[in-house]
C-alpha cells in the first residue's frame, strides 16, 4: 500500500526565513503528488501539484525519484503561511485513492 | 457559487443514536468521499464514491454507511455511533479527470462529538 510520511508534526520559523515541508512517499511507480494547506478556520484546499511544476503563493515542490520525496519549499516565508500542510499521492488503477499524510503545522513567527 | 456543503456542522450526540451527515455538491462533480481528521493521524478515507450508484470503501470504514442516490448528494450514515468516532469529518468532490491530478474541493467540516 502506498504511504505518504511527513517526518515533522510541528515546524516553527521566522518571518522571511527559508522554509523546506518534508515528504517522502513509498510507491514503486510513478504517483502524483500534490500539497494541500488548511489554513485556521478554513476547509482543506489544494496549493498545487507536481505534474504542473507551478509555482504557488511563492511554493514549489519538486519530485525528486530518486530519493522518493516531494519538499515544499519558499525562500522566504511569511506569517499568513502559518497554516497546516499536508502532502498527498494518488496512483491510477481502478479507485484513484487519494492518499494524505499526517500533516505538519507550519508556524512563521514575526 | 461552486461548493461543498456539509450539514450540520456541530454536532453532539450520545452513543447508538443514528446520525446522518450530509454532503451536497452544486459542481456536478462524480467523485465524491468522506474523510476524518483526527489529531496525529492527518486525514484518513472512510469511503468514496465514483459515481451514482458506485461506493466503495475508504481505509476505515467500520461504523460507517454511505449511499449515492443522486450525483449531489453523498450523506455519511452513523447507525450506531461510538465515542471513537469523535472527530472532525471532511466531504470533498471532484470531477474524474480531475480526480485523477488529485484536485478535491472540500467542504467546511463538521465537528462531531459522541459522548
Amino acid at each position: 500500500a502506498q504511504r505518504v510520511t511527513q517526518p515533522e508534526k510541528l515546524l516553527s520559523v521566522f518571518k522571511g526565513a527559508p522554509v523546506e515541508l518534508k515528504c517522502n512517499y513509498s510507491y514503486s511507480g510513478s504517483p502524483e503528488l500534490f500539497w494541500y494547506v488548511q489554513y485556521s478556520r478554513q476547509r482543506l484546499q489544494l496549493l498545487l501539484r507536481h505534474i504542473s511544476r507551478e509555482s504557488i503563493k511563492g511554493f514549489t515542490a519538486d519530485l525528486n525519484k530518486g530519493e522518493t520525496s516531494f519538499h515544499l519549499k519558499k525562500p522566504f516565508a511569511q506569517e499568513e503561511d502559518s497554516a497546516m500542510y499536508y502532502c498527498a499521492s494518488i496512483t491510477g488503477g481502478s479507485n484513484y485513492k487519494l492518499t494524505f499524510g499526517k500533516g505538519t503545522l507550519l508556524t512563521v513567527n514575526p | 457559487e461552486a461548493q461543498v456543503t456539509q450539514n450540520p456542522r456541530y454536532l453532539i450526540t450520545v452513543t447508538g443514536k443514528k446520525l446522518t451527515v450530509t454532503c451536497s455538491q452544486n459542481m456536478n462533480h462524480e467523485y465524491m468521499s468522506w474523510y476524518r481528521q483526527d489529531p496525529g493521524l492527518g486525514l484518513r478515507q472512510i469511503y468514496y464514491s465514483m459515481n451514482v450508484e458506485v461506493t466503495d470503501k475508504g481505509d476505515v470504514p467500520e461504523g460507517y454507511k454511505v449511499s449515492r442516490k443522486e450525483k449531489r448528494n453523498f450523506p455519511l450514515i452513523l447507525e450506531s455511533p461510538s465515542p471513537n468516532q469523535t472527530s472532525l469529518y471532511f466531504c470533498a468532490s471532484s470531477l474524474r479527470e480531475q480526480e485523477l491530478k488529485g484536485e478535491q474541493y472540500f467542504g467546511p467540516g463538521t465537528r462531531l462529538t459522541v459522548t
